[in-house]
């Protein structure tokens, strides 16, 4: 079992960019989770998916922010323009039904 | 609105003593609560989960209480251990809302050889 993969590990780009971050679940799991780590807020929800589909979007912090699930096994987060603000750590997670999240190494982000 | 919290930011202890970690959470629809633990460039890792339907979970060293009248659950390790030195966060979730999970600030703990 690979686990959760994210992609890339770290990301260093420009106020006003596109920045897309990678997230392959775990084989079979049919719940999506993405995280933002902060040191004011923690760790927060942004938005997750059931069997691909959005459920919740409410912690999606302004229309720049975007997320995809095409396919049980790829989900999208993309943050355009990105700001100096949005420099955090971007995690994905993913589950059986109710079983505990698995999450992934994350992804720093860096915005200057 | 913080409805997870955990109000000690580090503890530190002794090997081979208890490590006790705190939650205290304000909804009280929450059945559901688990504790991860994050060492440094890596993502949180499930630790052990109570319901709400009982008040202790116990998995090797590491005990979990949940006393729902105060609203706080509280996280045991004995003997603890140099290598349990991480953060650990606290979780709370509504069954039917699909795993969704509602973390505390975590708590860095040190334990000292």
């Amino acid at each position: 079992d690979a686990g959760v993969i994210q992609s890339p590990r770290h990301e260093v780009t420009e106020m006003g960019q596109e920045v897309t971050l990678r997230c392959k679940p775990i084989s079979g799991h049919n719940s999506l989770f993405w995280y933002r780590q902060t040191m004011m807020r923690g760790l927060e929800l942004l938005i997750y998916f059931n069997n691909n589909v959005p459920i919740d979007d409410s912690g999606m912090p302004e229309d720049r922010f975007s997320a995809k699930m095409p396919n049980a096994s790829f989900s999208t987060l993309k943050i355009q323009p990105s700001e100096p603000r949005d420099s955090a750590v971007y995690f994905c997670a993913s589950s059986l039904k109710n079983s505990p999240l698995h999450f992934g190494n994350g992804t720093r982000l860096t915005v200057t | 609105d913080q409805q997870v919290k955990q109000n000690s930011p580090s503890l530190s202890v002794q090997e081979g003593r208890i490590s006790i970690l705190n939650c205290d959470y304000t909804n009280s629809m929450f059945d559901y609560f688990l504790w991860y633990k994050k060492y440094p460039a890596e993502g949180p890792t499930f630790l052990i989960s109570i319901s709400s339907i009982k008040d202790k979970n116990e998995d090797g060293r590491f005990t979990v209480f949940l006393n729902k009248s105060a609203k706080h659950l509280s996280l045991h390790i004995v003997p603890s251990q140099p290598g349990d030195s991480a953060v650990y966060f606290c979780a709370a979730s509504y069954r039917n809302q699909g795993g969704k999970l509602i973390f505390g600030q975590g708590t860095e703990l040190s334990v000292k050889p």
